[in-house]
């Protein structure tokens, strides 16, 4: 069974930074690519970064280029987001994501973790 | 940046009855490969989103079958043939085609 579970959210102030870990298991992670997701309080769905499934690729929303990082550790089955320069506006519950079918880009966000929440604010 | 219209943006339906969503791209999903990289996602209230349809029909695992989706280029369907009171929640399209991958802005499916 796919599990994914996010962690190291929590408060920080603009400007400071954050790191996120996705810890997966139920599946062979080396061959997947991940995807980060958000969902700010009240607003939609947005993409925020994927990652092949050997690290090579690397691509990232508009919003966050330059100060996300997406990286992954495929001995230690975990997914990880530096997140750099936050701003409030980066307030949002963060979702790791398996992709359901492909180790390079991507060919959608299958199975989901159940998020973990990260709030900027002074 | 791909933008990604979903109509109606609500809908109520009658338990039993089919929904329908649109989607509608700003540019063609065909990817130089062929495939065309549209899924669709629902949420439901309080829980994480979830993945029903990628590239365009293909329902992916555990998704019922009175889940559908159809369409091409720039325009796609999601379709619940008979609705049941766990489909309440949120639709999302999204594209996979070209990054940044972009999301429709969601349909709420209410019960009537």
């Amino acid at each position: 069974q796919v599990h994914l579970v996010e962690s190291g959210g929590g408060v920080v102030q603009p400007g400071r930074s954050l790191r996120l870990s996705c810890v997966v298991s139920g599946f062979t992670f080396s061959t997947y690519a991940m995807h980060w997701l958000r969902e700010a309080p009240g607003k939609g769905l947005e993409w925020v970064a994927v990652i092949s499934y050997d690290g090579r690729k690397k691509f990232y929303a508009d919003s966050v280029k330059g100060r996300f990082t997406i990286s992954r550790d495929n001995s230690k089955n975990t997914v990880y987001l530096q997140m750099n320069d936050l701003r409030v506006e980066d307030t949002a519950i963060y979702y790791c994501a398996k992709d359901c079918c492909s180790g390079q880009e991507g060919w959608g966000p299958g199975n989901w973790g159940q998020g973990t929440l990260v709030t900027v604010s002074s | 940046d791909i933008v990604m219209t979903q109509t109606p943006l609500s809908s109520p339906v009658t338990l039993g009855q089919p929904a329908s969503i649109s989607c509608r791209s700003s540019q063609s999903l065909v990817h130089s490969d062929g495939n065309t990289y549209l899924t669709w996602l629902q949420q439901r209230p309080g829980q994480p989103p979830r993945l029903l349809i990628y590239t365009v029909s293909n329902r992916f695992s555990g998704v019922p079958d009175r889940f559908s989706g159809s369409g091409a280029g720039t325009d796609f369907t999601l379709k619940i043939s008979r609705v049941e009171a766990e489909d309440v929640g949120l639709y999302y399209c999204m594209q996979v085609t070209q990054t940044p991958y972009t999301f429709g802005q969601g349909t709420k499916l209410e019960i009537k």
